[in-house]
């Protein structure tokens, strides 16, 4: 059974600064791994999709890394915005769980202006 | 192009009711995945429908319950309603055949137990 676990649970940093919100999970065998950002009492919003193959992707600010044999992932956010402020969540398809999404708990993360 | 649509989306039920959600997915999508979100926790994954079907289920009890039509709509039910079944309720959609592709989510229903 996949597991997927997101550390640290909640961040908190002043602005401007560059940041690493990690992602582990235990069954390879994924597909591939998104990253979504959540605000509070809101639905999910995608933020990267990083296919099995591939070992990064960038959008922006954001960068997104995945290292399958170590069962690893981490979304860097340079140059963090109040506006980052959010719940970050990781979640893996494939491998043992099919094609559902398994999600980690999340990260909340807090940008002080 | 409209996304994921869910309805209600807001609802407050009293315990040992029943709820019915509605899930509207992307364009062109047919596939159509739930999940339950706790205060505080990552999104769980209830069940999936495609072809009008249960392909795959997680660990909830019968009590939770799905259908999807021919138009690829979808509806969750939850039947005799307990305190814990409060949470907010995600739809997902996504296309069967890009197994690799990206789901993509709803609002949510956010539902309230008293």
């Amino acid at each position: 059974k996949q597991e997927v676990t997101q550390i640290p649970a909640a961040l908190s940093v002043p602005e401007g600064e560059n940041l690493v919100l990690n992602c582990s999970f235990t069954d390879s065998a994924i597909y591939n791994l998104q990253w979504f950002r959540q605000d509070p009492g809101k639905g999910l919003t995608s933020l990267l999709l990083i296919q099995s193959s591939q070992r990064e992707q960038t959008s922006g600010r954001l960068n997104a890394s995945l290292d399958k044999s170590s069962g690893r992932s981490t979304l860097y956010i340079a140059a963090s915005q109040p506006g980052d402020s959010a719940t970050y969540l990781c979640a893996s398809r494939g491998g043992t769980s099919g094609s559902r999404l398994t999600f980690g708990e999340g990260t909340q993360l807090t940008v002080n202006p | 192009d409209a996304g994921v649509t869910q309805s209600p989306t807001h609802l407050i039920k009293t315990r040992g009711q029943q709820v019915t959600l509605r899930c509207s997915p992307k364009s062109g999508h047919d596939t159509v995945s739930w999940y339950q979100q706790a205060l505080g926790q990552g999104p769980q994954f209830i069940f999936q429908y495609y072809e009008e079907e249960e392909r795959q289920r997680g660990n909830f009890p019968d009590r939770f319950s799905g259908h999807q039509f021919p138009n690829y709509s979808s509806e969750l039910n939850v039947n005799a309603l307990l305190l814990g079944d409060s949470a907010l309720y995600l739809c997902a959609s996504s296309l069967d055949m890009d197994i690799k592709g990206e789901q993509y989510f709803g609002p949510g229903t956010r539902l309230t137990v008293t």
